[in-house]
């Protein structure tokens, strides 16, 4: 069966502090990994993710994947207060390309 | 701009009433899903359509339905045949693979009082 499991479930740093957040999954079929925030709504699109080495980067965030460890990365750095929000990722799920498979998510607290 | 637009925001209900949430979206996306998000357990998806008059079950479809006569609308009603319709119900589309990601509106946070 498809999974996605996130770590940690919940993290408190300091503004300025950098961060890790892991994403490990096992697709059969595995295509993309996506990376989304959620703040308080809806969640909005970071980082799509197809080959392993490459890294994907906007502004002070960044995302990697490694195919062979099948896992990814996102890595926050010089965080604000407004980094705070629940980072999901998702795959899409094996035999069925249109629905996606999500992690629990990563709730991120940055107090200034 | 396009996107996808959810109504109410907020909706309460009395037990043993049918509610149907709106979701509209104007960017010409054939997948449409309906998720439900309550704390500590991610996104559960609930009904899926990938095209006009055609639609799926998701893991938790029990005690709900949804209709898709329009491309643009899918439209969810959580009947009192839900056990726990408390929750934050989110609809999404996309207008190809899901691997290039989803548009997600901002949500209806569903009460039952």
């Amino acid at each position: 069966e498809d999974k996605v499991v996130q770590s940690p479930l919940s993290l408190v740093v300091h503004e300025g502090d950098t961060v890790t957040l892991n994403c490990s999954y096992e697709v059969t079929n595995f295509r993309s990994l996506l990376w989304y925030k959620q703040e308080k709504k809806a969640p909005t699109f970071l980082f799509m993710l197809t080959s392993s080495g490459i890294e994907k980067k906007s502004g002070r965030l960044s995302s990697i994947l490694d195919k062979k460890e099948l896992f990814s990365i996102l890595n926050i750095t010089a965080t604000q207060t407004g980094d705070s929000a629940v980072y999901l990722c998702a795959a899409p799920r094996t035999g069925n390309n249109r629905k996606l498979i999500w992690g629990l998510g990563t709730s991120l607290g940055v107090n200034p | 701009d396009g996107g996808i637009t959810q109504s109410p925001k907020y909706l309460f209900r009395k037990e043993g009433q049918n509610v149907t949430l709106s979701c509209e979206q104007n960017l010409n996306h054939d997948a449409m899903y309906w998720y439900r998000q309550d704390p500590g357990q991610g996104l559960r998806l609930i009904y899926y359509s990938q095209i006009v008059n055609d639609f799926q079950k998701g893991d938790i479809a029990e005690g709900y339905s949804v209709s898709r006569e329009k491309k643009e609308s899918f439209p969810l009603t959580v009947t009192s045949a839900q056990k726990n319709p408390t929750a934050f119900y989110l609809c999404a589309s996309t207008g190809r693979e899901a691997d290039y990601g989803y548009t997600f509106g901002s949500g209806t946070r569903l009460t039952v009082v």
